[in-house]
């Protein structure tokens, strides 16, 4: 089993529309979660990192279910810019140092 | 202020030369990270290493692969005797600092290295 599982998508949707990706994850352990965004052939860049109770950064609202081991990410009004690959990220801090992320959700967002 | 710099971004290499990566670390940075993203793939942890010291290198494969981050100058990652296999990205990350206490440290990524091996 994975340790970070992502739909890969492709998800196409309108400008203007909501779209939501989901991430789960196996260590209970796991301590840090961040969503990541990377576009075509370039470096992954943070996005936002996500609290327990959940966080909202303008259009971009994160989501964390420890329970569930479970994260989401919610992107309001999408415009063209926000194509991209969207990586979930998680962090097991007995283990300190190295980010496990997953193969990522590809968005395309259209005119 | 400069990001993380790698070079060179582009890198092809014949199957049995050596490929050498290199990474400068945002400045004041003293904490390094090497990632591979294979076609198709998500990134994986290769290497953390601090100036002077290899902390963990439980993702770096045990043969041909080595890494550095000498007290003056770029973390290099090399890869002696490249095979097609080792084509992907290689991506250099950098922290200021790892907290132990709530781990809630970032890490930088550079623009990566794109490594073909014919």
């Amino acid at each position: 089993r994975k340790e970070v599982e992502q739909d890969p998508g492709p998800f196409n949707v309108p400008e203007g529309a909501t779209v939501a990706f989901n991430c789960t994850y196996s260590n209970s352990a796991s301590q840090s979660f961040f969503w990541y965004r990377q576009d075509c052939r370039k470096e992954p860049k943070l996005l936002m990192s996500v609290y327990s109770s959940g966080n909202e950064d303008g259009r971009f609202t994160a989501q964390l279910n420890r329970a569930s081991q479970y994260i989401s990410l919610l992107i309001r009004d999408s415009k063209l810019s926000d194509s991209a690959t969207y990586l979930c990220v998680v962090k097991v801090s007995n283990s300190g140092y190295a980010l496990n992320f997953g193969k990522g959700t590809s968005l395309l967002v259209t005119p | 202020n400069a990001g993380v710099m790698q070079n060179p971004r582009h890198l092809v290499r014949r199957r049995g030369q050596e490929a050498r990566l290199r990474c400068s670390p945002v400045k004041g940075h003293s904490h390094v990270y090497w990632y591979r993203q294979l076609p198709e793939e998500g990134l994986k942890f290769m290497v953390y290493l601090q100036k002077e010291n290899i902390i963990d290198e439980s993702g770096m494969p045990k043969e041909r692969f080595s890494a550095e981050f000498p007290k003056e100058g770029p973390s290099i990652l090399r890869i002696q005797q490249v095979v097609r296999g080792d084509s992907a990205a290689y991506f250099c990350a950098s922290s200021p600092i790892v907290s132990w206490v709530d781990a809630t440290d970032t890490q930088y990524f550079g623009p990566g290295t794109r490594l073909t091996v014919l």
